[in-house]
């Protein structure tokens, strides 16, 4: 029940194009939804979060989608870049100061 | 982030022996926490703390201990180390909405 499992492991786009990262989640107490990236050789860093009030949320390119009712939400990085490439891990939380990751997924982005 | 590094940043070490790790913040985070990640598992909760002197397990304790002393420090301590605890270890500051990491530091235990 807490545990995220996340998709793909990994996943190649060609630039321009839309990359999708699907998480699952069970336990409904969770009410706050981040996506992290991570760069090599660096910690993760904040990307976007949504809480389950709302069924999207967009920051420039990049899109959350919430569906409460499957327990669900994806990450989706419009106008696919290079510089997107990176690892990307969705969590989530229950207010509790503790965050409950995804495994992560790398996502490389060909020019 | 800056406002947290890490030292060292790479360690080799001997199985059995005792290693310790440094985080140090600028920040003044109340929430300090250590995780590890490895391939295939994400982030790891090792443990967390609420204040100075204030710490609680997280998913994967067993074999790490840490200390708390000043807001700015959070010493994570493995007692022994083992093969199974190579890994690279994080610590972040902040909270459940944001949470800012140190660069990490890449232990191996051979």
């Amino acid at each position: 029940q807490q545990q995220v499992k996340q998709s793909p492991q990994s996943l190649i786009v060609q630039k321009g194009g839309i990359s999708i990262i699907n998480c699952a989640y069970e336990n409904t107490a969770f009410d706050y939804f981040p996506w992290y990236q991570q760069f090599p050789g660096k910690g993760p860093a904040l990307l976007i979060a949504i809480r389950p009030d709302v069924s999207e949320k967009k920051e420039g390119r990049f899109t959350i989608s919430f569906n409460k009712s499957a327990k669900q939400f994806s990450l989706h990085i419009m106008d696919s870049q290079p510089g997107d490439s990176a690892t990307y891990f969705c969590a989530a939380s229950k207010s509790n100061y503790q965050l409950i990751w995804g495994a992560g997924t790398k996502l490389i982005i060909k020019p | 982030d800056a406002g947290i590094t890490q030292s060292p940043r790479h360690k080799v070490t001997e199985t059995g022996t005792p290693v310790t790790l440094r985080c140090h913040q600028t920040e003044n985070h109340r929430y300090m926490y250590w995780y590890r990640q490895d391939p295939g598992h994400g982030l790891r909760l090792i443990h967390y703390s609420y204040g100075v002197k204030d710490t609680d397990k997280g998913e994967v304790s067993d074999g790490y201990s840490v200390s708390r002393s000043k807001t700015e420090d959070f010493l994570l301590t493995l007692e022994s180390a083992t093969s199974s605890q190579t890994s690279v270890y994080f610590c972040a500051g902040g909270n459940t909405y944001e949470q800012y990491f140190g660069p990490g530091t890449r232990l191996t235990v051979t």
